[in-house]
This record gives structure tokens, C-alpha cells and sequence, in this order.
């Protein structure tokens, strides 16, 4: 069965404390892995796409990376405005399943 | 350029009501697809539509759900005799073809009371 595992399920850092969040996964055919991020009361926002082991793609603060069983979501010295929860998600055929998304709490 | 469009964003019904949910998809966008989310759970794929065409329900409850996307106007999810078990946060995406990112919009929030 297709299955997305986040960790962990909420992080609080300060102010330019650096961190990652995880993403391990099953699926049968994988299309693409996505994140995403998710403000209170919104629906998520895309950050990123990655289709094949050893990718990576980088915005801002942020930098995701893919390996065959799992996907990181780098942060680099984080802002209060980046508190959010993140999702990943990845796609089988048309289908894309979530997993429960990490809290992020970015303390000033 | 406007983005995935989600109307009511807050809807309120009694048990036993219908709700109808509506999605306007990007400009350009002929896919659209519908999620749920429940309270701290992660978005559930509910179906997948084209413009007149079903192409993937098997997220959806077989009884009270049902989907459409007309040819003109929007995709609308309709949920007959609600239940509180309902009430959660709707979310239609969007994409360009199938093998496009899906792009949100910003939820409807359905309380069944």
C-alpha cells in the first residue's frame, strides 16, 4: 500500500537554528514528490517537485532533496514567517497521497 | 492571473441538509481533483475529474458524495444528507495535465451541526 511517513510531527526552533524535516515513502510507481506548505485557515501552497533520486531544488531558505526511499526539507537559518506545517506528497498514476505534514514553530 | 477559486469558504448545515461545494479551476486548467481533511489528518484524494468526464472516484464514499465539472461553470462536489461526520475542510486542486503539479485553492470549511 502507498504510504507517506513525516517527522517529526511538529518542530519549535529559534530564529536561524537550521533543521530538516522527513519524508520516507512507499509507492508502487513514483511520479513525482511534492511539498508543500500549509498556513492555518489555507490550503497548501506548492513549494517543490522532485522526480528522481539525487535531485534537488532550492528556494529561498528552503532546499528539498530525494533519495529512493526518503526526501528532506532542508531549512536554512529560518525566519518567524517560515512557521507553518509542511506536507509532503507523492504521486502513483493520478492519485496523490499526503502524509500528516510536520508543525513548524519558528520562535523570534 | 487568478488562482484555483473554492466557494463558500465557510459553509454551515444541519444534519440531513445538502451541501454543495464549488471549484473554479486555474486559467487553462482542464483537470481538477477534490480532497478532504479532517482534523489532524492529512489531505485524503476524494476523485478526479475533466471537463464532462469522471476519471477517478475511488476516494470517494459510495453513498450521499457525488462530483461533477460541466462543460461551462465549475466542478461542484455534492454532499446529500449530511452527517456530522461531514464536517471537515474540502480542498480542490488543479492542474494542467495529469502529470502537472496540483495547484490549491483555499478550502471549503463544511460544519454539520
Amino acid at each position: 500500500e502507498d504510504q507517506v511517513t513525516q517527522s517529526p510531527e511538529a518542530l519549535r526552533l529559534q530564529e536561524g537554528e537550521s533543521s530538516s524535516l522527513n519524508c520516507s515513502y512507499t509507492v508502487s510507481g513514483l511520479r513525482g514528490l511534492f511539498w508543500y506548505r500549509q498556513d492555518p485557515g489555507k490550503g497548501p501552497e506548492f513549494l517543490f517537485t522532485l522526480y528522481s533520486a539525487g535531485e534537488e531544488k532550492e528556494k529561498e531558505r528552503l532546499k528539498a532533496t530525494l533519495t529512493k526511499k526518503e526526501s528532506f526539507l532542508h531549512i536554512t537559518a529560518p525566519k518567524p514567517e517560515d512557521s507553518a506545517t509542511y506536507l509532503c506528497a507523492v504521486q502513483n498514476g493520478d492519485k496523490i497521497i499526503f502524509g500528516k505534514g510536520t508543525r513548524l514553530h519558528i520562535l523570534p | 492571473n487568478a488562482g484555483v477559486m473554492q466557494n463558500p469558504r465557510h459553509l454551515v448545515r444541519r444534519r440531513g441538509q445538502e451541501a454543495r461545494l464549488r471549484c473554479s479551476p486555474m486559467k487553462g486548467h482542464s483537470h481538477v481533483y477534490w480532497y478532504r481533511q479532517l482534523p489532524e489528518e492529512g489531505l485524503k484524494f476524494m476523485v478526479y475529474l475533466q471537463k464532462e468526464n469522471i476519471i477517478d472516484e475511488s476516494g470517494m464514499p459510495k453513498e450521499r458524495f457525488s462530483a461533477e465539472f460541466p462543460k461551462e461553470g465549475p466542478s461542484i462536489l455534492r454532499i446529500q444528507q449530511v452527517v456530522r461526520g461531514d464536517s471537515a475542510a474540502y480542498f480542490c486542486a488543479s492542474s494542467g495535465t495529469d502529470q502537472e503539479t496540483q495547484y490549491f485553492g483555499p478550502g471549503t470549511r463544511l460544519l454539520v451541526l
